[in-house]
């Protein structure tokens, strides 16, 4: 069964500090892998993850993916109160068009 | 700017009570979603449409269905809503196959009364 796992399921930082999400797969073909912030509203795009060892980079964030190991991280370095949301990872296989959702990481960062 | 609209963004039906939620789209994307979102959980994808074709997830309920009368239209249609029915409605865009991400609208939270 496909299946996408996110780790942990919740995180309380402090502003300033580094966060490493985990995302692993298990998706029949694999395809691509992708990252969302969800904040009280529909999931953002963040980053799209095809190849294996390429970083991904977007100011604070990025993300790369491990395709032999099958999992992905998503990192926020110098975390903000605003990076406070729901990280959703999702993955896609050989069904092009389904998307499987990890039931997210939700990250809670303190002034 | 080109995006994703859903409409109503708030909705309450009485229960058993037919229900229309829309989506529209400027992104001419090829693909468009229904997602169900309840509280705390990830999106669960209840259908697709790749242009014309219509593809149901196994374990959607025959209570809900879905209409896309052209590329930028979509609509999610529950016969007879329940009370487990109540949810945030996500529809999301995709240009086309091979994994392209997916652009989502805001959602339509529909509470059933």
């Amino acid at each position: 069964e496909d299946k996408v796992v996110q780790s942990p399921l919740s995180l309380v930082v402090h502003e300033g500090d580094t966060v490493t999400l985990n995302c692993s797969y298990e998706v029949t073909n694999f395809r691509s892998l992708l990252w969302y912030k969800q904040e009280k509203k529909a999931p953002t795009f963040l980053f799209m993850l095809t190849s294996s060892g390429i970083e991904k980079k977007s100011g604070r964030l990025s993300s790369i993916l491990d395709k032999k190991e099958l999992f992905s991280i998503l990192n926020i370095t110098a975390t903000q109160t605003g990076d406070s949301a729901v990280y959703l990872c999702a993955s896609s296989g050989y069904n092009f068009n389904k998307f499987y959702f990890g039931s997210g990481t939700k990250l809670n960062v303190k002034p | 700017d080109a995006m994703v609209i859903q409409n109503p963004r708030y909705q309450v039906t009485q229960f058993g009570k037919p229900v229309t939620l829309s989506c529209s789209q400027t992104l001419n994307h090829n693909v468009m979603y229904w997602y169900q979102q309840k509280s705390s959980q990830a999106p669960k994808l209840l259908f697709h449409y790749y242009d014309k074709d219509f593809n149901n997830e196994a374990d959607t309920p025959d209570n809900f269905q879905s209409r896309r009368p052209n590329t930028s239209f979509c609509f999610l249609d529950i016969r007879s809503p329940g009370l487990g029915d109540a949810a945030r409605y996500l529809c999301a865009t995709s240009r086309g196959l091979e994994g392209y991400e997916q652009y989502f609208g805001p959602g339509t939270r529909l509470t059933v009364t």
